[in-house]
């Protein structure tokens, strides 16, 4: 059982480059989620999803863009990368909550740096 | 405006005594709360959460412990280990519109407990 893998684990980029990072679960999850975590900033969400073909914007959802095509895989895409997106990224999914507060209960995947020069 | 609040930056304890780790929120609306445990180059792993209908969840070396009057809540690690010095982070959640899916997260706390 993989839990929530992520790819790439690092990556650098020139200004104005694209690129997407993928997540997957293998949990059979509704919800799914994009963090940022920088120095001193703690964990921000970007943007997330309650279910297949849903997303919504989380707290610094500027600059990215997600898709979520397959209940499994949670896409993160930046079209022109900047600066300021260099950080560490960190995917988690969490269950349906049918009975006591089982949705509220994150999983995280082991992140991806990211260099953006 | 920061929901959640960890002031301590980072605490260091001795091997075997008590750690407390702070956390306080502002948000009224939240009422499930939870601390996760992050070692280096890895991702956040759940440790234990606490309904606001309870003021005290025990498992293990852990306890949490909350205050709703006061909107605190402390992590205690009785006896502290070597293996847990790790950055802890304090989340929140709430059903306010249906949001209890979402988790606000504080800034960390960097515990280390030294042999």
């Amino acid at each position: 059982n993989a839990g929530v893998t992520q790819t790439p684990k690092f990556r650098v980029l020139k200004t104005g480059q694209s690129m997407t990072l993928l997540c997957a679960q293998d949990m059979n999850h509704e919800y799914m989620y994009w963090y940022r975590q920088d120095p001193g900033m703690g964990l921000r969400l970007i943007h997330y999803s309650v279910g297949e073909g849903t997303t919504a914007k989380g707290e610094v959802p500027d600059g990215y863009n997600v898709s979520r095509l397959k209940k499994q895989n949670f896409l993160l895409g930046l079209e022109s990368a900047a600066p300021s997106q260099t950080s560490v990224y960190f995917c988690a999914s969490s269950p349906l909550g049918t009975s006591g507060r089982t949705a509220d209960t994150q999983y995280f995947g082991p992140g991806t740096r990211l260099t953006v020069l | 405006d920061q929901q959640v609040k960890q002031n301590s930056p980072s605490l260091s304890v001795q091997e075997g005594r008590i750690s407390i780790l702070n956390c306080d929120y502002t948000n009224s609306m939240f009422d499930y709360f939870l601390w996760y445990k992050k070692y280096p180059a890895e991702g956040p792993t759940f440790l234990i959460s606490i309904s606001s209908i309870k003021d005290k969840n025990e498992d293990g070396r852990f306890t949490v412990f909350l205050n709703k009057s006061a909107k605190h809540l402390s992590l205690h690690i009785v006896p502290s280990q070597p293996g847990d010095s790790a950055v802890y982070f304090c989340a929140a959640s709430g059903r306010s519109g249906g949001s209890n899916y979402k988790l606000t997260f504080g800034k960390g706390t960097l515990l280390t407990v030294n042999p």
